[in-house]
């Protein structure tokens, strides 16, 4: 079974700086997604960006983007120039391929809550 | 409709009573998820739909939950004879497929507090 592991349950930024979240995760499988999402106060979980295990490239999206090292099993998370709205909690999750008899349910981490000071 | 939507947003019951937890997903999506996201915990994966049917459901917690879709749209999760262990924010969420392929929506859940 898939699982996903996030040692930092909160973590500590300064305005304008760069902080990275970690998130290591096992599977047996060679191709699959990785995602990070966050989860303001609204609940309501927001995509932030997303890898394909398959692409060797690293994802980036504006100011985030993603160390994804496959072999280690290692997918984190950095947010470049931190704002004040990306005050959040943010999880790491796994998802298998429709190919390979997933249902597609996404398997999470239980999170890191991300503080940014001004 | 634009998103995923959930109601009630929030609901707080007796100990011992039903409750019934509505999710509208995004039109044309054909796989609909529920999870469960109990304080200060990541999510808990319940159960999926492909169209109207449920193949797996053996993440729901206990024979006191339940689960139904109908017309490949609406999804229901009920809850019987409620514990205070249900307290908990349940998150639906939908995709056009099954398979992390396809980009899951989510809603912003229903706060549950069994009293």
């Amino acid at each position: 079974a898939q699982t996903v592991t996030q040692s930092q349950p909160e973590m500590s930024v300064q305005e304008a700086e760069t902080v990275t979240l970690s998130c290591t995760y096992d599977t047996s499988e060679s191709d699959y997604y990785l995602f990070w999402y966050k989860q303001p106060p609204s609940r309501q979980m927001i995509l932030v960006i997303r890898q394909e295990a398959y692409k060797q490239q690293n994802a980036t999206e504006n100011r985030f983007s993603v160390n994804f090292q496959k072999a280690a099993k290692s997918f984190s998370l950095k947010i470049s120039d931190s704002q004040l709205g990306d005050a959040a909690m943010y999880f790491c999750a796994y998802g298998g391929l429709n190919y390979g008899g997933s249902q597609g349910n996404l398997i999470f981490g239980k999170g890191t809550k991300l503080s940014v000071k001004p | 409709g634009a998103g995923v939507s959930q109601s009630p947003s929030n609901k707080v019951t007796e100990k011992g009573k039903d409750v019934e937890l509505r999710c509208d997903p995004i039109s044309g999506h054909t796989a609909l998820y529920w999870y469960r996201q109990r304080l200060g915990q990541g999510l808990e994966f319940l159960i999926y739909f492909q169209g109207n049917s449920a193949p797996d459901k053996s993440g729901l917690p206990s024979d006191r939950f339940s689960a139904e879709r109908t017309g490949e749209s609406v999804s229901t999760l009920t809850i019987q004879r409620t514990q205070q262990e249900d307290s908990a924010v349940y998150l639906c969420a939908s995709s056009l497929q099954t398979g992390a392929e396809a980009e899951a929506f989510f809603g912003q859940g229903t706060r549950l507090t069994v009293v």
